[in-house]
C-alpha cells in the first residue's frame, strides 16, 4: 500500500456519461497530481494541485476537470465522455522532495 | 516539442545478464531526472531523482547515471534477476513545480 488512494478501481460507463475520480494523497503530501495513460501510450501529465491550488495543467481536455479540497484529497471529473477516453488513470502526491507515490489507478471503460 | 525518449522499448534477457536502458531528454532547461520501476498490475514506485550532472544512483543491483548537458541517463541492472521484470520509466522534469514528462518505458523481461 503506497498511501495514495484511488476509487473506484475499476468504472465502467457508456459514451456520453459523466464519471468522477477520487483520490486520497498520502498523509503529509500537499501535491496531487493526475496522470492518464491509454493503450500503447506513456503516462501523460493532466493537472497538478498543491495545497489546494492548481499548480500545473498538461495535456487536459477541456471536458476534464479537476480539484484539490481543503482535506487535500483530489477528485477529477470527465464529462462527455468518449470511447477514446478508456484508460488507466492515476493520481500521484509528493512532498518537497519531488518523488512521486503512486495510487493503484483507476481503469475507466467506456463502452 | 519536449520529448523524453526510451531504448530500447523492450528486452528479453536471461536471468544473471546486466543490463542498461538509455533515457534522453532535452538537455536545455533541466530540473530533475526521476527513474521508476512499474510491475505489472502495480504503480508506478520511485527509484531514483538525480537533479545533478554527472550524478550516479545506486540501489541494490540497480544504477543510473545522469548527463545533464548531453540530455541523457542510463539506467543499469547488474545480474538481472526474473523479480526485476517490469517496466522502467524515466520522467524529466523542467522545473521544480515536478510536471514530469514521462518516456514511454522499457519493458524488461528476466527469463529463469
Amino acid at each position: 500500500d503506497s498511501g495514495v488512494t484511488q476509487t473506484p478501481k475499476h468504472l465502467i460507463t457508456a459514451t456520453g456519461q459523466r464519471v468522477t475520480l477520487r483520490c486520497s494523497p498520502r498523509s503529509g503530501d500537499l501535491s496531487v497530481y493526475w496522470y492518464q495513460q491509454s493503450l500503447d501510450q506513456g503516462l501523460q501529465f493532466l493537472i497538478q494541485y498543491y495545497n489546494g491550488e492548481e499548480r500545473a495543467k498538461g495535456n487536459i481536455l477541456e471536458r476534464f476537470s479537476a480539484q484539490q479540497f481543503p482535506d487535500l484529497h483530489s477528485e477529477l471529473n470527465l464529462s462527455s465522455l468518449e470511447l477514446g477516453d478508456s484508460a488507466l488513470y492515476f493520481c500521484a502526491s509528493s512532498d518537497n522532495s519531488n518523488v512521486l507515490t503512486f495510487g493503484a489507478g483507476s481503469r475507466l471503460t467506456v463502452l | 516539442i519536449l520529448n523524453v525518449e526510451q531504448s530500447p522499448q523492450s528486452l528479453h534477457v536471461q536471468e544473471g545478464d546486466s543490463t542498461n536502458f538509455t533515457c534522453s531528454f532535452p538537455s536545455s532547461n533541466f530540473y530533475a531526472l526521476h527513474w521508476y520501476r512499474w510491475e505489472t498490475a502495480k504503480s508506478p514506485e520511485a527509484l531514483f531523482v538525480m537533479t545533478l550532472n554527472g550524478d550516479e544512483k545506486k540501489k541494490g543491483r540497480i544504477s543510473a547515471t545522469l548527463n545533464t548537458k548531453e540530455g541523457y541517463s542510463y539506467l543499469y541492472i547488474k545480474g538481472s534477476q526474473p523479480e526485476d521484470s517490469a517496466t522502467y520509466l524515466c520522467a524529466w522534469g523542467l522545473n521544480a513545480g515536478n510536471m514530469l514528462t514521462f518516456g514511454g518505458g522499457t519493458r524488461l523481461m528476466v527469463k529463469p
